[in-house]
């Protein structure tokens, strides 16, 4: 069974621009969550969704945003990206309707470079 | 409200010598507890879990840990580590709130 796959797995903008990044959860899994990896704040939550609708939502401002499809499938975006924002993304698929109960499988990620 | 520490940044151990990370955590509900570990250019990838039952929980690639509720710990031990280890580790907790992960512990293994 194939993993979790993020895409792109690298990405390079400057400050002012947006950014779209997609993972798609493994087959049957509902539940996918995004987190932002960066050296000085560690792993940190962004989103969680479940059958289209965001269940949880981390201390993040409102230029980073989200959605999932009817097929599971995730995309976030951020806008108007800061330097800050450089980092990298990962998200997790689980199969149930609570994924503590359930394992999250990591993407490998996508790296962030904004100049 | 839950909260995860890792003493301890990086750690280094010879080949073949105990690995010990530690982990406490602080949670307002009974807790999942978690152990992760990522290499280089990649996701994470779950080592072990608790989530009920049995205190002594092991895992993948010979490692293991101990919930202790009295001192709200959840260490990470490997009896004999291997080259393959050199890693980071990441202990999470999971109650009301989503996965809070600590800050990791960078393992090195000295040949």
């Amino acid at each position: 069974k194939a993993g979790v796959t993020q895409t792109p797995r690298y990405l390079i903008k400057t400050r002012g621009q947006q950014v779209t990044l997609s993972c798609s959860p493994i087959s049957g899994h509902r539940s996918v969550s995004w987190y932002q990896q960066t050296p000085g704040q560690g792993l940190q939550f962004l989103f969680e969704y479940f059958s289209e609708t965001q269940r949880n939502k981390g201390n993040f401002p409102g230029r980073f945003s989200g959605r999932q499809f009817s097929n599971s499938r995730s995309e976030m975006n951020v806008s108007t990206l800061e330097l800050g924002d450089s980092a990298l993304y990962l998200c997790a698929s689980s199969l149930g309707t609570d994924s503590s109960y359930n394992e999250q499988f990591f993407g490998p990620g996508t790296r962030l470079t904004v100049l | 409200a839950q909260s995860v520490t890792q003493l301890g940044s990086h750690v280094s151990v010879s080949e073949g010598a105990l690995v010990l990370l530690r982990c406490n955590y602080s949670s307002s509900v009974p807790p999942y507890l978690f152990w992760y570990v990522q290499y280089p250019n990649q996701g994470l990838q779950l080592l072990l879990k608790y989530t009920t039952g049995a205190t002594l929980v092991k895992g993948i690639n010979g490692f293991e840990a101990e919930f202790k509720k009295s001192e709200t710990s959840f260490h990470l031990t490997k009896p004999s580590a291997h080259m393959s280890d050199a890693a980071e580790y990441f202990c999470a907790v999971r109650g009301n709130t989503p996965l809070v992960f600590g800050k990791g512990t960078r393992l090195s293994v000295i040949a």
